[in-house]
């Protein structure tokens, strides 16, 4: 059965903190992880995208890591700006392209 | 580029009534999937198709959801009848070739069954 959890499942942090955010999930044959940012109201925008070749990927203050061995991932954002506050979804894809997603984290940035 | 459109963005039915949405996928996408997304979950895969093919409705409760992609471009998703449990935000997203590909999000539907 694929499970992806995601710790935490709320976290609020003033401006300008560094944070992580955890995915963690069950299944061993997976072709790639994704973070996916979710405003409320919109659909969901695609971060980040982690080949399983691969230990990281990074996009501007955000960087990403894989641990596949651990079945483990983890999402940095440094300097935490109050745009930044939505919901952050971490999805694996197996070779059948199909994404399980985790239940999110709610990011909320406080001025 | 113009991004993936859905319709309608909220709906609102009682239970045991038919609804559908509407997707158009990004121009030259010719994977699609529909998402259920609960409230407090993440999305799950309902259908995804390649074209006008089915590729996995493995989630996809036939006795009362169906869904087509006519012409491999546009799809819609049909509930019938809906029931409570249906509440929920209906996402459709394409990419380019076999899924493996970053995945490109509609806004959604937000479906509220009474």
């Amino acid at each position: 059965k694929q499970e992806v959890t995601q710790i935490p499942a709320a976290l609020s942090v003033p401006e300008g903190e560094n944070l992580v955010l955890n995915c963690s999930f069950t299944d061993s044959a997976i072709y790639n992880l994704q973070w996916f940012r979710q405003d409320p109201g919109k659909g969901l925008t695609s971060l980040l995208l982690i080949q399983s070749s691969q230990r990281e990927q990074t996009s501007g203050r955000l960087n990403a890591s894989l641990d596949k061995s651990s079945g483990r991932s983890t999402l940095y954002i440094a300097a935490s700006q109050p745009g930044d506050s939505a919901t952050y979804l971490c999805a694996y894809q197996t070779g059948a392209n199909n994404l399980f997603f985790g239940t999110g984290t709610r990011l909320t940035v406080i001025p | 580029e113009a991004g993936v459109a859905q319709s309608p963005r909220y709906k609102i039915i009682e239970k045991r009534q038919s609804v559908a949405f509407w997707c158009n996928p990004i121009s030259g996408h010719a994977t699609l999937y529909w998402y259920q997304q609960i409230l407090g979950q993440g999305p799950k895969l309902l259908i995804q198709f390649q074209n006008n093919g089915v590729v996995d409705d493995s989630q996809l409760p036939k006795d009362r959801f169906s869904a087509e992609r006519l012409k491999g471009v546009d799809s819609t998703l049909k509930i019938q009848p809906a029931k409570l449990e249906d509440s929920a935000v209906y996402l459709c997203a394409s990419s380019l070739a076999d899924g493996s590909e970053t995945q490109y999000f509609g806004p959604g539907t937000r479906l509220l069954v009474l």
